[in-house]
């Protein structure tokens, strides 16, 4: 079946700093999104992306879609202590609606 | 606030009985999908239901689990004779397939289930 990797399993940083975390499939991915999850609360949708090469920014939040549409990145500019959490990439093949799922980046952010 | 609504928000059971979760998808969304998440790992999918249909129940086991998107009311996932492996948070997302074929989940804020 379908898996995802998703790379750091956890990053520590200064306020202030910019973060890169991403996500690799074994397989093509017609559709990848970004969450972050915080505790005891459900995933929220950071950004979505559609394309190939897609190119998305949400305030401070960067991903693309990368070509092979086997990869996607996030990256986080000039970090802030709310940005702590959980987050997840996730991606859909073409089997339909279901979310294949990374297994996370947990993010701390030292004030 | 026209989101995802899950309740209950917390459930405890004992091993043995039945676990009922209830998700009412955003407004103007048909499409319900169901994700079960354990202690520090990612989502995994269980089933997908349109209106009164299930699409894909490739990710719910194959004993005790059921789910169901009746024509009114919200979606249930039911669990019969839960274990303590059941144990876990569950997740309901919705959509609402747009023409260009983007299928946009929005999650609710989970049920999570204690099995004594």
């Amino acid at each position: 079946g379908q898996q995802l990797n998703q790379s750091p399993q956890s990053m520590f940083i200064q306020e202030g700093e910019d973060v890169s975390m991403n996500c690799t499939s074994s397989s093509i991915f017609n559709t990848w999104l970004w969450y972050k999850q915080d505790p005891g609360e459900g995933p929220v949708l950071l950004i979505a992306l559609y394309k190939a090469g897609e190119l998305t920014s949400n305030g401070r939040l960067t991903a693309q879609f990368g070509i092979t549409r086997k990869d996607s990145f996030l990256n986080i500019s000039a970090s802030i202590p709310s940005d702590v959490g959980i987050y997840f990439c996730a991606g859909r093949g073409n089997q339909g609606g279901k979310l294949i799922f990374g297994q996370g980046t947990e993010l701390s952010v030292k004030p | 606030n026209a989101g995802v609504m899950q309740n209950p928000r917390h459930l405890v059971r004992r091993r043995g009985q039945e676990a009922r979760l209830r998700c009412s998808p955003m407004k103007g969304h048909s499409h319900v999908y169901w994700y079960r998440q354990l202690p520090e790992e990612g989502l995994k999918f269980m089933v997908y239901l349109q209106k009164e249909n299930i699409i894909d129940e490739s990710g719910m086991p194959k004993e005790r689990f059921s789910a169901e998107f009746p024509k009114e009311g919200p979606s249930i996932l039911r669990i019969q004779q839960v274990v303590r492996g059941d144990s876990a948070a569950y997740f309901c997302a919705s959509s609402s397939r747009s023409s260009q074929g983007t299928d946009t989940q929005y999650f609710g804020p989970g049920t999570r289930l204690t099995v004594l």
